[in-house]
Formats: structure tokens, sequence, C-alpha cells
């Protein structure tokens, strides 16, 4: 069965460091998403792309994080500096339809 | 922006008990999609939902999508304890065609 797949599963960093997340989503997918979920709440969309074109990025904080999808298939999510509030599960996730897959998402710890 | 009201928030209940999850919403939606998410791993998708008043299982759950369009719930039957986890509903609104909308989750605790 196909899967979205994302790396690294966990990271630690230290605050005002350089941190970067890939993400491959199911083969065919043309919508991907790229989520940040705080503990013990659902998923905040940061961006999302139709192929290689940003179409939604209005919660994204542009200051410090950017996200591309060069060739319209796997995606980068960077955050650059990191800060302390920045720890929290990067999920990414793709979607046919009207059916939406998560990855197993990256666990950023920032010191 | 839309939310999606999702109870319980959390319950205990005894290995072997079924377990009923609902979701509503002020806006019509076109799908609802079921998730459980287990700690530090990503939401894995349940049942999907595309028609109203659809009812679908995928073994020991089941979910309709309410003829209204605006809620939907999940039952899981028999509840063994690697059901614990946090279960979100979400949806495809008319709103926003292709942005997700996700439940407050309700978390699932199952005594043996």
């Amino acid at each position: 069965e196909a899967e979205v797949a994302q790396s690294p599963r966990y990271k630690i960093t230290e605050k005002s460091q350089a941190v970067a997340f890939w993400c491959d989503p199911i083969s065919g997918h043309a919508t991907l998403y790229w989520y940040r979920q705080i503990l013990g709440q659902g998923p905040e969309l940061l961006v999302q792309f139709q192929d290689e074109s940003v179409v939604d990025d209005s919660q994204l904080p542009k200051d410090r994080f950017s996200a591309e999808r060069l060739k319209g298939v796997d995606s980068t999510l960077k955050i650059q500096p990191a800060e302390l509030g920045d720890s929290a599960m990067y999920l990414c996730a793709s979607k046919t339809l009207e059916t939406q897959y998560f990855g197993p998402g990256t666990r950023l710890l920032v010191l | 922006g839309q939310q999606l009201n999702q109870s319980p928030q959390s319950m205990f209940i005894q290995e072997g008990e079924d377990v009923s999850m609902n979701c509503t919403s002020s806006s019509i939606f076109n799908t609802w999609l079921w998730y459980k998410q287990d700690p530090g791993e990503g939401p894995v998708l349940l049942i999907a939902l595309y028609k109203a008043g659809e009812l679908t299982s995928n073994g020991r759950l089941t979910a309709q999508f309410g003829i209204t369009r605006k809620d939907s719930f999940l039952n899981i039957s028999a509840s063994i304890p690697s059901d614990v986890g946090i279960y979100f509903c979400a949806g495809f609104y008319t709103g926003t065609a292709s942005k997700l909308t996700f439940g407050t989750g309700t978390r699932l605790q199952v005594t043996l």
C-alpha cells in the first residue's frame, strides 16, 4: 500500500539553527500539505501545494519558514532560525479526490 | 474559520465495550474523514465518507455521514487495548474544497 514518506522522524536542534524536513507524497498525488501539530491539538495547516505551485501559505510564518516543491513531487519544509516555540510534530499529507493521507511525521525538539 | 465540534473530548471505557463519538458542524460538508492518531505518529485514515446517509464499516469500526451533511459519527464495537489513541474527524466543506477542517479530537483510553 502506497504511503506518504517523511524524514527525518525525529530532529533535535538548538535554537537559531536551521532545520529541514522532507516529504515524498503518494505517487500521483498532485496536492501536498504541510501541517504543524502541537501536542494534544489537531493539525494546523502551514502550506498547501498544487503540483509545484503554492495554493495557500497564509498560516506559514514566512519570516522563518519556507517550503518548496520544485518538481511537483517531493517537498521540503525549512525553518531558519529555529525558535523554542517551533517544537512540535510536522506532518506532511497528500490528497487524491476527496481523501487525504498523512505521513508518519517529524517530531522536532528545539533546545 | 470553520470548526468542527467533536464529542466526547475524552473517554475511559472497559475492554469489550462499544464506543461512540460524533462531530457536528454549522456548515455543510462534502466529505467526512475519520482518523486515529497514536502518540508520536501521524494520523491514520480509518474511514472516508462521501455521500449523505452513507454508512461504512472497516472491521469493528462503523461511521455514518449524516443526512443533513452537518454531522458524522464513529462507532467502535468490542473495544480492545490497541484502540487507545486520539480520534479526529475531519472534512472538506463547500467553502474550501481542498482544505481539510479538523475536529478537536476524542481521546480514547481503555481499561482492562
